[in-house]
């Protein structure tokens, strides 16, 4: 079970866009549609943003996408904003039926 | 709304237990699989544990596999977490969290209780 491979952070400035990329392996990311991506403000819970590769839940904004190509997984935030500023994680199901996640990016918007 | 209350952390000796509870209301408790995810100081999220829908299948991160026990209770809509023969790197904040089945993402998430294993 090793965990996802994110970039341990990012930066952008308010009104561009960034990419934050998730790399898995065989039996996660590559096998499966099932990569979910996870906003975590300080001291606060985390916030599902993107599941299932590219679906986004209700209310959250449409300047969040998703994609995947083979074994690596990408956030997309467009229009960047202050409120952006957070931590970031991807995560997976696996063919063991267990999930893995990443280690996190840091977004810092300047 | 769907709100998910964990309670039970506290600060324990090496190789001491303890059981962390998950109070969930706002939505059929029953139909969902229920999952514990932890996060250690400075580090980042680690998925411990799930357990499906009328317990139909429960699974545990290898760290954890043995030592800790996952189980729920449909009828008080709660979500439990057993841990036995504590380590030092169990220290984290430990989160319920609710998802489908199997669980493929998390949709809603709760607070967090803070585990502390030290001498």
């Amino acid at each position: 079970q090793s965990a996802l491979t994110q970039p341990a952070s990012v930066s952008g400035s308010p009104g561009q866009s960034i990419t934050i990329s998730c790399t898995g392996a065989s039996s996660d990311v590559a096998d499966y549609y099932y990569v979910s991506w996870y906003q975590r403000h300080p001291g606060k819970a985390p916030k599902l943003i993107i599941f299932d590769v590219r679906n986004r839940p209700s209310g959250v904004s449409n300047r969040f996408s998703g994609s995947k190509s083979g074994n690596t997984a990408s956030l997309t935030i467009s229009g960047l904003q202050a409120e952006d500023e957070a931590d970031y994680y991807c995560s997976s199901y696996t063919t063991s039926s267990t999930l893995v996640f990443g280690g996190g990016t840091r977004l810092t918007v300047l | 709304e769907v709100q998910l209350v964990e309670s039970g952390g506290g600060l324990v000796k090496p190789g001491g237990s303890l059981r962390l509870s998950c109070a969930a209301s706002g939505f059929t408790f029953s139909s969902y699989s229920m999952n514990w995810v932890r996060q250690a100081p400075g580090q980042g999220l680690e998925w411990v544990s799930s357990i499906g829908s009328s317990s139909s299948y429960i699974y545990y991160a290898d760290s954890v596999k043995g030592r800790f026990t996952v189980s729920r209770d449909d009828a008080k809509n709660s979500l439990f977490l057993q841990m036995n023969s504590l380590r030092d790197e169990d220290t984290a904040v430990y989160y319920c969290a609710r998802g489908g089945n199997p669980p493929r993402h998390f949709d809603y998430w709760g607070r967090g209780t803070l585990v502390t294993v030290s001498s």
